[in-house]
């Protein structure tokens, strides 16, 4: 059975970096093929995929987020690390991660965490 | 940032069909499967339809998908209460390094 769960402030001030955790279980990202990734859903609107990590540490990111975005793994503790720089109110949004068996495919998801930026 | 391009509403009554159209271009749609998630007010998306037919275990049969170019259409047969939700095609895109892309979501309401 796989989850994942994210965790992380829920409060973050315009400019501050933020740094989400997914914990996971019932896969290895040590397997080959597996991956995680993070997407986001401003309060009414839709999905946007941010980032994604495989196995072999590739990594993918959102083109217009790139330059604001890094994801890593821990594959002992079953945890994938969202940072994001540089935090504007319009990056208020729930934060989700998702398990990956493929390109383009999230077939498992978190419930969420949702972040507001606000002084 | 949605490259795909997807109704913003869709209706009917129980028991009508429901057709919700997901329209992309080559470099997603047209290279690579289209998968489509539902999300329930108030919860995480769920995997509905995945390689752009196929149906996980436990998602009724009522939903089907098909892909046909650069498009997509996601149809709900026999429409339930249950099924009003959001609905969202999504794909890969070989574009740049490659990207992830969903579409801009449809609201489905049964009347």
């Amino acid at each position: 059975q796989i989850t994942l769960k994210e965790s992380g402030p829920t409060l973050v001030k315009p400019t501050q970096t933020l740094t989400l955790t997914c914990t996971f279980s019932g896969f290895s990202l040590s397997t080959s093929g597996v991956g995680v990734g993070w997407i986001r859903q401003p309060p009414g609107k839709a999905l946007e995929w941010l980032a994604l990590i495989y196995w072999d540490d590739d990594k993918r990111y959102s083109p217009s987020l790139k330059s604001r975005l890094t994801i890593t793994k821990d594959t002992s503790k079953n945890q994938v690390v969202l940072t994001m720089t540089n935090m504007d109110p319009v990056d208020t949004a729930t934060y989700y991660c998702a398990h990956t068996p493929l390109f383009g495919l999230f077939d498992y998801w978190g419930q969420g965490t949702l972040v507001t930026v606000s002084s | 940032q949605s490259v795909l391009t997807q109704p913003p509403s869709a209706s009917g009554t129980p028991g009508q069909r429901v057709t919700i159209s997901c329209s992309g271009s080559s470099s997603n749609i047209g290279s690579n499967t289209v998968n489509w998630y539902q999300q329930l007010p108030g919860t995480a998306p769920i995997l509905l339809i995945y390689n752009n037919n196929q149906r996980p275990s436990g998602v009724p049969d009522r939903f089907s998908g098909s892909k046909s170019d650069t498009s997509a259409s996601l149809a709900i047969s026999g429409l339930q209460s249950e099924d009003e939700a959001d609905y969202y095609c999504a794909a890969w895109d070989d574009s740049l390094n490659g990207l992830h892309v969903f579409g801009t979501g449809t609201k489905v309401t049964v009347l």
